[in-house]
């Protein structure tokens, strides 16, 4: 059973440029959730969707950030007009529909470079 | 607001040692707690978890005990080994399938 995938692990973006960041998640889950990690500090929640549903979106910057859970394929979560403090890495979690603890389990992250 | 903090930013300890990370929490409605480890270029791995009706909770060397009298959490590494060197953070969640707020890190380093 593979674990959360997410692509690419690297990306570099210019000032104005838009970034894409991928995110499937572990087979059988349906709930995804994003977080923003900056440099030597923890984790901070960005947004929480189910398959076509935003559940919780509080943590996302209400201006050019937007993440979306399509029927089919991955969750996407996509910055538009990237300045430098979007440098940072940003890690997906799944969990699965059912189950007392309901546990996220993270991706490997994407690493965004604004330069 | 409610917030996640840990007590030592630092931890360095000798292999084999016992290592303990102290975590303090302020929201009193959170049932559910997580460590995580997280090792460099890498995203958080899940270690163990703790619900709010428990005090205590054993896993493969390590311990979580959780206080919810002054609001701490712990995690115990026994023999901790060189693989154990990371950042380690604690995690709560308010209800199930809700976000988790998280802790600064804790960044244990063990000397062989």
């Amino acid at each position: 059973n593979a674990g959360v995938m997410q692509n690419p692990r690297h990306l570099v973006r210019r000032r104005g440029q838009e970034a894409r960041l991928r995110c499937s998640p572990m087979k059988g889950h349906s709930h995804v959730y994003w977080y923003r990690q900056l440099p030597e500090e923890g984790l901070k929640f960005m947004v929480y969707l189910q398959k076509e549903n935003i559940i919780d979106e509080s943590g996302m910057p209400k201006e050019r950030f937007s993440a979306e859970f399509p029927k089919e394929g991955p969750s996407i979560l996509r910055i538009q007009q990237v300045v430098r403090g979007d440098s940072a890495a940003y890690f997906c979690a799944s969990s699965p529909p059912r189950g007392p603890g309901r546990e996220q389990y993270f991706g490997p992250g994407t690493r965004l470079t604004v330069t | 607001g409610e917030s996640v903090g840990l007590h030592l930013p630092t931890l360095s300890v000798q292999e084999g040692d016992n290592s303990i990370i102290n975590c303090a929490y302020s929201n009193s409605a959170s049932d559910y707690f997580i460590w995580y480890k997280q090792e460099s270029g890498k995203g958080p791995q899940f270690i163990i978890d703790i619900r709010s009706n428990m005090d205590k909770r054993q896993g493969q060397r390590v311990t979580v005990l959780l206080n919810k009298t002054v609001k701490h959490l712990s995690l115990q590494i026994a023999a901790t080994q060189p693989g154990d060197s990371a950042v380690y953070f604690c995690a709560e969640r308010e209800t199930s399938g809700s976000r988790l707020t998280f802790g600064e890190g804790t960044q244990l380093t063990v000397n062989p």
